[in-house]
């Protein structure tokens, strides 16, 4: 398996632009997760999914930020409009297991700069 | 909630033992006690875990005291290539907002 996908790698845009980020989980892994890391606050959970249902968004920081995940391989985060504190690296993450002490397999990230 | 604390960071030279301790002073019985390694421009990734007692692999030893409220992950004899960002995680089988990753302990391996 190729591991946990994301895309873009690199984004770069401009304040009140829509933004949407791509992740492929692996296959066969039921849970899959949201990431913002910055330098201040580390790496902080957004939102998690259970079988393409969204579980816990408590940690999604306000109404601009959205996910969806339509089918069990692809999930998107978008955030409208854009700010320049958005800018962050987000990661995606997937687990084949239901519990917090299960091993979650991360993405790449996607660096995201908002002008 | 179970916070943990862990230094900030730590500085080591190649071939130097590292031990970094993770402080958990409110974990609950169902608690596992879970480590993850992170690499410049990467996403973390698992490295050990463990409940009480010593766990070892290929990569790290971890040691966990009677107690539990504490943990030290040990990597023995590092190299430049173990320079990384270190995160000591507490969960157990709830929900995994529990699960709380932070600032971690930045290690810096010099030759």
């Amino acid at each position: 398996d190729a591991g946990v996908i994301q895309s873009p790698r690199h984004e770069v845009t401009e304040m009140g632009q829509e933004v949407t980020l791509r992740c492929k989980p692996i296959s066969g892994h039921d849970y899959l997760f949201w990431y913002r890391q910055t330098m201040m606050r580390g790496l902080e959970l957004l939102i998690y999914f259970n079988n393409n249902v969204p579980i816990d968004d408590s940690g999604m920081p306000e109404d601009r930020f959205s996910a969806k995940m339509p089918n069990a391989s692809f999930s998107t985060l978008k955030i409208q409009p854009s700010e320049p504190r958005d800018s962050a690296v987000y990661f995606c993450a997937s687990s084949p297991g239901g519990n917090s002490y299960n091993e979650q397999f991360f993405g790449p990230g996607t660096r995201l700069t908002v002008l | 909630l179970a916070k943990t604390t862990q230094p900030i960071s730590m500085d080591s030279y190649e071939g130097q033992e590292v031990n970094i301790t993770c402080s958990h002073n409110n974990i609950a019985t169902n608690d596992y006690i879970t480590w993850y390694q992170q690499f410049p421009s990467q996403g973390p990734r698992f490295i050990i875990q463990g409940y009480k007692t010593k766990v070892t692999n290929e990569v790290a030893s971890l040691f966990i005291p009677a107690d539990r409220k504490s943990s030290t992950l040990s990597l023995p004899r590092v190299s430049l290539s173990d320079t990384a960002v270190y995160y000591c995680l507490v969960g157990d089988n709830t929900g995994f907002q529990k699960l709380v990753f932070g600032t971690g302990t930045r290690l810096l391996v010099s030759p």
